[in-house]
């Protein structure tokens, strides 16, 4: 089952432009995490914000949490073709011995940026 | 580059049929899991292996099985494959069971006829 659900499906922008996509989860969380897949490809982890963050900065990407809504937004600024990729959410999953185990991924944003 | 590698990169099989995955870890990384891919879909969590044993499962039946060796190695095999199995496996691995980032490797991508 999927726990986190991103919006939009798809986003096609133009180079220079920024890009947000949100993501939205059920259950409580440790942390939630942001991938990036090229086409067909591995995921790549790009930023981790913890439960008890609101706000984090990485380069171009600037990531947000709000507990009480259960979401996140993932903003890429200044975009750049070599964007091009899907993008995920995942939230981590305690079992019912406390000990986090996996992660749960969204189904993903598909981002185009158009050169 | 993660330093996770993947065996084969591309295998077809057909319904019945057994298939065996490979993955190594990346260096210092003794958990690896597996997730299951399927197109356009994010991926889902098959089992996570922890110092040779399962640590977790997710909603997969039994003949989706594995293996972790003591070079933190390890083996994903499926069983009696159905159409529905065509998908990315993917491995991940990462140092002990505390959360934090996955390291993946690129994917074995099966199809079965």
């Amino acid at each position: 089952s999927q726990q986190g659900e991103e919006d939009p499906q798809a986003l096609s922008i133009q180079e220079g432009e920024n890009a947000t996509m949100n993501c939205s989860y059920k259950t409580s969380i440790n942390n939630l995490q942001w991938y990036r897949q090229n086409s067909g490809r591995g995921l790549v982890h790009l930023i981790l914000i913890r439960s008890n963050e609101r706000e984090k900065h990485s380069g171009r990407l600037r990531v947000t949490l709000d507990t009480s809504k259960k979401s996140s937004s993932l903003l890429i600024t200044a975009s750049r073709a070599a964007d091009t990729a899907s993008y995920f959410c995942a939230t981590d999953a305690r079992n019912s011995g406390g000990s986090n185990y996996k992660l749960t991924f969204g189904k993903g944003t598909l981002l185009t940026v158009n050169p | 580059e993660t330093g996770v590698t993947q065996s084969p990169t591309h295998l077809i099989k057909t319904r019945g049929q057994q298939v065996t995955l490979r993955c190594s870890s990346q260096s210092g990384h003794n958990t690896v899991s597996w997730y299951q891919q399927a197109l356009g879909q994010g991926p889902q969590f098959i089992f996570q292996y922890y110092r040779e044993e399962e640590n977790g499962r997710g909603n997969f039946p039994p003949r989706f099985s594995g293996l972790q060796f003591p070079n933190y190695s390890s083996e994903l095999n499926v069983n009696a494959l159905e159409l529905d199995d065509s998908a990315l496996y993917l491995c991940a691995s990462k140092q002990g069971l505390n959360t934090g980032e996955l390291f993946f490797g690129e994917g074995s991508r099966l199809t079965v006829l």
